[in-house]
């Protein structure tokens, strides 16, 4: 079974300080994505990484960071913590092999973060 | 601008009916849709999908139907379980692409014993 695990359950942090959220992929997939789930928004992907230290920009980059250094790590980083940050946060990875044109992917469970 | 689009927030249906989730959307480049189930506190997981070059696909209870000239699709549940009670986003994916989803905001079904 691929399992997705995120550090952190749930997070309160207050405005302007940096956060880490850590994600790890235990099926060596090579792709890993960051969204985050707002109420009425859906799910919106921040950033994507295709391989290690490769990164795309999503469709909600801007406040947040990420960071690839090992195959199954991929983190998160909001540099100074706003209040609009406030979200449930969502990791996937999933392979580059497999059924064309959809590559499964398979989420963690989910980070609540509050930002105060 | 929302390009997948689930106009229903919510829907309640009675146990053993039909559950009908709708979903539209407006970018003619996706060519690839997904359903996906989440449980509170849970991720997302996959459950079914359909290519555009398809109208209809099954799986078990679960029925997903395209009309492409429309933009539209839905997910058919018959007979629905109380365990079917979830939020199901509808996602889509562009032409060219296997990675890049775009989510609906999603239905949260309840079924009621």
């Amino acid at each position: 079974d691929v399992k997705v695990t995120q550090s952190s359950r749930y997070l309160v942090k207050r405005t302007g300080e940096k956060v880490f959220l850590e994600c790890v992929q235990d099926m060596d997939h090579e792709n890993m994505f960051w969204y985050r789930q707002d109420p009425g928004l859906g799910l919106r992907l921040i950033y994507f990484s295709y391989d290690v230290k490769m990164k795309e920009k999503g469709d909600i980059p801007e406040g947040y960071s990420v960071s690839r250094e090992k195959k199954e790590r991929f983190s998160l980083i909001l540099e100074s913590a706003s209040t609009n940050q406030t979200s449930m946060y969502l990791c996937a990875s999933s392979s580059i092999e497999g059924p064309f044109p959809y590559n499964e992917q398979f989420f963690g469970p989910g980070t609540r973060l509050t930002v105060l | 601008d929302q390009q997948v689009k689930q106009n229903s927030p919510s829907l309640s249906v009675q146990e053993g009916r039909i559950s009908i989730l709708n979903c539209d959307y407006t970018n003619s480049m996706f060519d690839y849709f997904l359903w996906y189930k989440k449980y509170p506190a849970e991720g997302p997981t996959f459950l079914i999908s359909i290519s555009s070059i398809k109208d209809k696909n099954e799986d078990g209870r679960f029925t997903v139907f395209l009309n492409k000239s429309a933009k539209h699709l839905s997910l058919h549940i018959v007979p629905s379980q109380p365990g079917d009670s979830a939020v199901y986003f509808c996602a889509a994916i562009p032409a060219g692409s296997n990675y890049k989803l775009t989510f609906g905001k999603g239905t949260l079904l309840t079924v009621n014993p």
